[in-house]
């Protein structure tokens, strides 16, 4: 099925640990973002890109790194987790200024 | 940068009661959108809605921008409607920022 995909589903970090988190669509959209949720505070931006090869900072960008490879994939880096980044994390993409904003099915990572 | 506000925060209904969520936002957006976020945590998008009225089954969405608000109305609720219900606002850097959500619980 079209879509974003996002990897892994789940996962365990101990604190100073690093990992890459994985999304990717084919929907052949421009605009890929990354967003955390935590419990009451909804969705906050990470970074985006709004085209292949550009990246941007969202509301809360400190401690990752992002890469837009190419138009289908968008990661997010943790070089050093810290329990604060103990969060889900969701990916989506989008046409700039069109209807339909698709999300992944979200990553659920815990730092201890 | 921008803000966006959400009223009520929670809201319990009983099955087949009438409602209305309400998102507010602090400056002009190039678009607006509404989602649904399940028990399960799937967000669905419910509308594009930049400005004007849409409707879609029992669900209908009202922007007016020149006042900087949106509206969802939810009629006849079913329990299936449970979840969190987010307004989301496109900025003109195409950051889209979301608002704090309505956790709504439908009772049988």
């Amino acid at each position: 099925n079209a879509g974003v995909t996002q990897t892994p589903k789940f996962q365990v970090l101990k604190t100073g640990q690093s990992m890459t988190l994985q999304c990717a669509q084919d929907m052949n959209h421009n605009s890929m973002y990354w967003y955390r949720q935590d419990p009451g505070m909804g969705l906050r931006l990470i970074y985006y890109s709004a085209s292949e090869g550009t990246t941007d900072k969202g509301e809360v960008p400190n401690g990752y790194n992002v890469s837009r490879l190419n138009k289908r994939e968008f990661s997010l880096r943790l070089e050093s987790a810290a329990p604060s980044q103990t969060s889900v994390y969701f990916c989506a993409s989008s046409e700039e200024g069109s209807y339909g904003y698709t999300f992944g099915s979200g990553t659920r990572l815990t730092v201890v | 940068g921008i803000q966006v506000e959400q009223s009520p925060p929670d809201l319990i209904l009983q099955e087949g009661a009438n409602s209305t969520l309400r998102c507010n936002f602090s400056d002009s957006v190039n678009n607006l959108q509404w989602f649904h976020q399940n028990p399960w945590g799937q967000l669905i998008n419910l509308f594009y809605i930049p400005s004007g009225t849409k409707q879609n089954g029992r669900l209908s969405a009202t922007t007016v921008a020149t006042e900087r608000y949106s509206l969802l109305y939810i009629s006849s609720s079913q329990t299936t409607d449970s979840g969190v219900y987010f307004c989301a606002v496109r900025t003109s850097y195409d950051k889209v920022i979301f608002g704090p959500g309505t956790s709504l619980s439908v009772i049988p």
